[in-house]
């Protein structure tokens, strides 16, 4: 079965730097996706970014980048110029393609970040 | 478009009561998924759906849950008798083939 490490269980940064969140997961398989989801206070989980395996240029959106290192399953989530919006839980997720895209996502435990003003 | 609609957003029970919990999902998605969400256990996927029908059960924590799907704009988690450690936010999430999952607001459950 597939795991999904976030061994961070909070991380703290100050409102403009930039923080990165750790991720790694364990699986035998070739192809599959990875997602970063945002749960602020609300409590509503909101799509990040997203990263199909197969590619090798890491996922950008916005101020969102990934560092996806295929060899080392690791997915890491680095945010740039944080803004106190920023705030919220953070997880990792997997999800496999075995030809039908079927699975439901694995979850890492999450990471709180707090922003500092 | 509308996202995922999940009611209620706060259920308040007591121990042994019947609890039904709803969800429309996206027009359109053909993969419907339950997951349930603690501070001990993270989130846990419970079941999942494909047009319509129960594809994988295996996370459903016994007997005393259940879900349908009768048809593909509406499904039902269903939780008969209710205890207080069944106690979480459930997540109703949607999404086609292999687009990314949307979730709903969730629905808090607090039994007593």
């Amino acid at each position: 079965a597939q795991t999904v490490t976030q061994s961070q269980p909070e991380m703290s940064v100050q409102e403009a730097e930039t923080v990165t969140l750790s991720c790694t997961y364990d699986t035998s398989e070739s192809d599959y996706y990875l997602f970063w989801y945002k749960q602020p206070p609300s409590r509503q989980m909101i799509l990040v970014i997203r990263q199909e395996a197969y590619k090798q240029q890491n996922a950008t959106e916005n101020r969102f980048s990934v560092n996806f290192q295929k060899a080392a399953k690791s997915f890491s989530l680095k945010i740039s110029d944080s803004q106190l919006g920023d705030a919220a839980m953070y997880f990792c997720a997997y999800r496999g393609y075995s030809g039908g895209g079927a699975d439901g996502l694995t979850f890492g435990k999450g990471t709180h970040l707090i922003i500092q003003p | 478009d509308a996202g995922v609609i999940q009611s209620p957003r706060h259920e308040v029970t007591e121990m042994g009561q019947e609890v039904t919990l709803r969800c429309k999902p996206i027009s359109g998605h053909d993969y419907l998924f339950w997951y349930r969400q603690t501070m001990m256990r993270g989130l846990e996927l419970l079941i999942y759906f494909n047009n319509n029908v129960p594809i994988d059960d295996s996370g459903m924590p016994e007997d005393r849950f259940s879900a349908k799907m009768p048809n593909a704009s509406f499904s039902t988690l269903k939780i008969q008798p209710s205890e207080p450690r069944d106690s979480a936010v459930y997540f109703c999430a949607s999404r086609l083939f292999n687009s990314p999952l949307h979730f709903g607001n969730g629905t808090r459950l607090t039994v007593t």
